[in-house]
């Protein structure tokens, strides 16, 4: 059964990075069936697609974070991270990690729990 | 940027069918995927691929897809499916995922 778990720190002080890191269990993350997200969740607000990183190791982001958004992928670990630079106070929320089925146009079939990050000085 | 549009709030008496719309230009040309997500828990996949369910999401929960919208049909509703639900699909003009704004189900 494949399961994701997010870690990180839980609060962040404001224009420093937050980085955060999934792990993934009951799969390789190298395979080529899947692809790999991160969607956040301001408190009492929806979901917002942050960016998705291919098997291939291409990634996508959303427009309007692109400029502070990394994501990465550790084979050894199994592992894939994000990175988010210049944080305020906007971006608390509930991060949560994803994984999609082969094709980007897939469903998130599985997520992690999520892990609540607090911008704040 | 693809934008998806979907009511804020839904109510439904138990027993009755819930009908949630989501809206966007042409997204019948789109894969539509729904999610359910109760309070203070990782949302859950309940529809792909515009109508197919995942293993273990009861037939009570179907879809459909045609023209402009979208529309997850929930019916004889219990109290148990009182959650948001999103709708999702992927941008292929930016290769970006979108999701709807939600809509909150209430059984009343």
């Amino acid at each position: 059964q494949l399961r994701l778990q997010e870690s990180g720190p839980g609060l962040v002080k404001p224009s420093e990075t937050l980085s955060l890191t999934c792990t993934v269990s009951g799969a390789f993350i190298s395979s080529s069936s899947y692809y790999w997200g991160w969607i956040r969740q301001p408190p009492g607000k929806g979901l917002e697609w942050i960016g998705s990183l291919s098997y291939s190791g291409d990634t996508h982001y959303t427009p309007s974070l692109k400029s502070r958004v990394t994501i990465s992928v550790d084979p050894s670990e199994n592992q894939f991270s994000l990175k988010m630079t210049s944080v305020t106070a906007a971006d608390s929320a509930v991060y949560y990690c994803a994984r999609q089925n082969s094709r980007p146009d897939k469903a998130f079939y599985d997520w992690g729990q999520g892990t609540l990050v607090t911008v704040s000085s | 940027s693809y934008v998806l549009t979907q009511p804020p709030s839904v109510s439904v008496a138990p027993g009755k069918t819930a009908r949630l719309p989501c809206g966007g230009n042409n997204i019948g040309s789109k894969s539509v995927h729904w999610y359910q997500q109760k309070p203070g828990q990782a949302p859950v996949l309940v529809v792909y691929d515009d109508t197919d369910r995942p293993s273990g999401i009861p037939e009570r929960f179907s879809a459909s897809n045609s023209g402009n919208t979208a529309t997850l049909t929930i019916t004889r509703v219990q109290a148990g499916d009182e959650a948001d639900y999103y709708c999702q699909v992927w941008d292929n003009s930016g290769d970006v995922r979108v999701f709807g704004g939600g809509t909150k189900l209430t059984v009343l």
